[in-house]
């Protein structure tokens, strides 16, 4: 059982790049969260999921888009890099009648 | 305000000490709680839920006050493998996203 997968786990952009974040999950979760973590900061919400077709922004989701086309895949796209958004990006997923978050081992950005 | 607003730390303990962590939420309409444990460059994960009851999972007690809005944690007897940072986190009323405090950093020595 692979969890929650994301992909690249390491990546550098140059300001202005568009590039998408994968994250899939073989759970069969409806829900799926996009988080980014920076230092001092905490984990912080960019956008979730409650199902297939169905996304909704979070504390902080200016400059990423999301989309829903499947249950398995919540993909984080950013439109044009910026430095701001150099991070460590989160996706989690959960089934909505258990309280575990699962989440996947992460995406360090870098933006130059 | 913060929603969630935990002490940052470190928290420099020696083995076997036992240490308690807490958190206060803003959000009167939280439904669920949690802890979660992150070991550093890695990702979170659920340590346990915490109830009204209080709880109780080997070493680990999770303590809820509603009415102060207040989380704690308390670890005995405490392991090197439990330096970590330690989250604190609510759910909103329906379910479907977490709010993470900043964490708690914990640094057990031998």
């Amino acid at each position: 059982n692979a969890g929650v997968t994301q992909t690249p786990k390491f990546q550098v952009l140059k300001t202005g790049q568009s590039m998408t974040l994968q994250c899939a999950q073989d759970m069969n979760h409806e829900y799926m969260s996009w988080y980014r973590q920076d230092p001092g900061m905490g984990l912080r919400l960019i956008h979730y999921s409650v199902g297939a077709g169905i996304t909704d922004q979070g504390e902080v989701p200016n400059g990423y888009n999301v989309s829903r086309s499947t249950t398995e895949d919540f993909p984080l796209r950013l439109l044009s890099a910026a430095p701001s958004q150099t991070s460590v990006y989160f996706c989690a997923s959960r089934h909505p009648s258990d309280r575990r978050a699962f989440f996947g081992q992460g995406t360090r950005l870098t933006v130059v | 305000r913060k929603e969630v607003e935990q002490d940052p730390g470190p928290f420099n303990v020696p083995e076997g000490a036992t240490v308690a962590f807490n958190c206060t939420y803003s959000n009167s309409a939280s439904q669920s709680f949690f802890w979660y444990r992150q070991d550093c460059r890695k990702e979170p994960k659920l340590l346990m839920s915490v109830y009204s009851s209080g709880n109780e999972d080997g070493r680990f007690t999770a303590q809820l006050n509603r009415a102060s809005q207040y989380i704690s944690l308390l670890i005995r007897d405490s392991k090197l493998s439990d330096s970590a940072t330690y989250l604190c986190v609510v759910s909103n009323s329906g379910y479907s996203t977490l709010t993470f405090g900043k964490g708690t950093m914990l640094l057990v020595s031998p």
